[in-house]
């Protein structure tokens, strides 16, 4: 099993829908999550990162992480056809403290 | 500030050729990562340096070598090339805190190995 999984996609939402996209991971030692977005051709990005359980909100995303159930989610409200990206999910593990552990991804179309 | 650069942007190599990619940051920091991106297969980690003078093996090592120049440059070697190199290659940089690693990524390097 991987370490991080996510819904490969793709995902399709109309414009100013909620667009969720989700993750789970298999290490409960993991603890901080990032979501990262990827413009076709571009480099990641970061557009959040939680570490507590519940819910953090910046703007229109929302993350939410879960750590008994093991999984953190983004939210996107009014969705924009400029939100069309690739979504990866990170985290960290306590046991190698600097790198990021990617997940495949979660390709999210926005159509107006 | 230019943040993390990358040369080239693009390369073309016959199989058993080698080249270098080169990464440099302006952000002080002191980790340094090199990633592969393949279709559908997310980021891989190759190496990564979490300080200067130290690299590590990721989950994708074989066939690469590195080197930590100094704190700002952390360079890519492909000794001989092979076809399943070809990838988008990013640098990335961050600064380590125990409860948040924002990696900063660099424009990227499409390689092609025919």
């Amino acid at each position: 099993q991987k370490e991080v999984e996510q819904n490969s996609g793709p995902l399709s939402v109309p414009e100013g829908a909620i667009a969720s996209l989700n993750c789970t991971y298999s290490d409960r030692g993991s603890q901080s999550f990032f979501w990262y977005r990827q413009y076709s051709g571009k480099s990641p990005e970061l557009i959040m990162f939680i570490y507590s359980n519940g819910d953090k909100e910046d703007g229109r995303f929302t993350a939410q992480l879960n750590k008994a159930s093991q999984y953190v989610s983004l939210l996107i409200r009014d969705s924009q056809p400029s939100d069309s990206a690739t979504y990866l999910c990170a985290l960290t593990r306590g046991s190698t403290l600097g790198r990021l552990y990617f997940g495949r991804g979660t390709q999210l179309t926005v159509w107006p | 500030n230019a943040g993390v650069t990358q040369t080239p942007k693009f390369q073309v190599l016959k199989t058993g050729q080698s080249m270098t990619l080169q990464c440099a940051q302006d952000m002080n920091h002191n980790s340094m990562y090199w990633y592969r991106q393949d279709p559908g297969m997310g980021l891989r980690l190759i190496y990564y340096s979490a300080s200067e003078g130290t690299t590590d093996k990721g989950e994708v090592p074989n066939g690469y070598n590195v080197s930590r120049l100094n704190k700002r440059e952390f360079s890519l070697r492909l000794e001989s090339a092979a076809p399943s190199q070809t990838s988008v290659y990013f640098c990335a940089s961050s600064v380590v805190h125990p409860s948040y690693n924002e990696q900063f990524f660099g424009p990227g390097t499409r390689l092609t190995v025919l």
